[in-house]
């Protein structure tokens, strides 16, 4: 995968509780995503990092919080879980069209909410 | 509407059948187009891209553009029983991070 890892793998956590998934890179890349993955809608993107420091909000971002405190960590919040966040989430590194088109994708997080 | 429409499939084909895979897109500002590859419960990887209009062709795999159609395509030649995934398509406009994705179609090759 691409030197990007995520944890955890496995989560089940209650409604209302904060959840914090972490992708870390060995790539030294710049570019960072969270993308969360449902049937009938595939991937759909949360928030990028352009940098250190440097996020921004993709199509489905409410509810979701992102940090980027160095350049190998990405960190997803979700600040109270809900049921409708329960999905696969996927990191991925890489990926400024037209200069280098391949985004890299770490295996996953499978997370429910009850 | 969505700015990437795609068959969820599932698509059964028989070993070593020829399979076409395809999506159709709304924005004409597209570029970029990619095809990844997913196998049940792995992250997506990448098979191919292209940008603009055109064919790109690499071992049994040929994407195809047709951007006055906005009809982009993957062609398998002789399907194996690993091709077995889901295919989605990637879509984006040059210079940008964000790249928009199909739902993707779920192929199916009988040994």
């Amino acid at each position: 995968d691409a030197g990007i890892t995520q944890s955890p793998r496995h989560k089940v956590t209650e409604t209302g509780t904060p959840v914090t998934l972490r992708c870390h890179q060995t790539e030294n890349h710049r570019y960072m995503y969270w993308y969360r993955q449902d049937p009938g809608h595939g991937l759909r993107l949360i928030h990028y990092s352009y940098g250190v420091k440097d996020t921004d909000k993709g199509e489905v971002s409410d509810g979701y919080s992102v940090s980027r405190s160095k350049t190998e960590d990405f960190l997803l919040t979700l600040e109270s879980a809900t049921s409708s966040q329960t999905s696969v989430y996927f990191c991925a590194i890489g990926g400024l069209a037209g200069v280098d088109n391949e985004q890299f994708f770490g295996p996953g997080t499978r997370l429910t909410v009850l | 509407q969505k700015e990437v429409e795609q068959d969820p499939g599932p698509l059964s084909v028989p070993e070593g059948a020829i399979v076409s895979l395809n999506c159709t897109y709304s924005n004409s500002a597209f570029q970029y187009f990619m095809w990844y590859r997913q196998y049940s419960r792995k992250g997506p990887e990448l098979l191919m891209y292209t940008y603009s209009s055109g064919n790109k062709e690499d071992g049994r795999f040929t994407a195809q553009v047709d951007k006055s159609s906005k009809y982009i395509s993957l062609f398998i030649r002789d399907s194996q029983p690993s091709d077995s995934a889901t295919y989605l398509c990637a879509m984006s406009l040059s210079g940008t991070y964000k790249y928009i994705f199909g739902t993707g179609t779920r192929l199916k090759v009988l040994a």
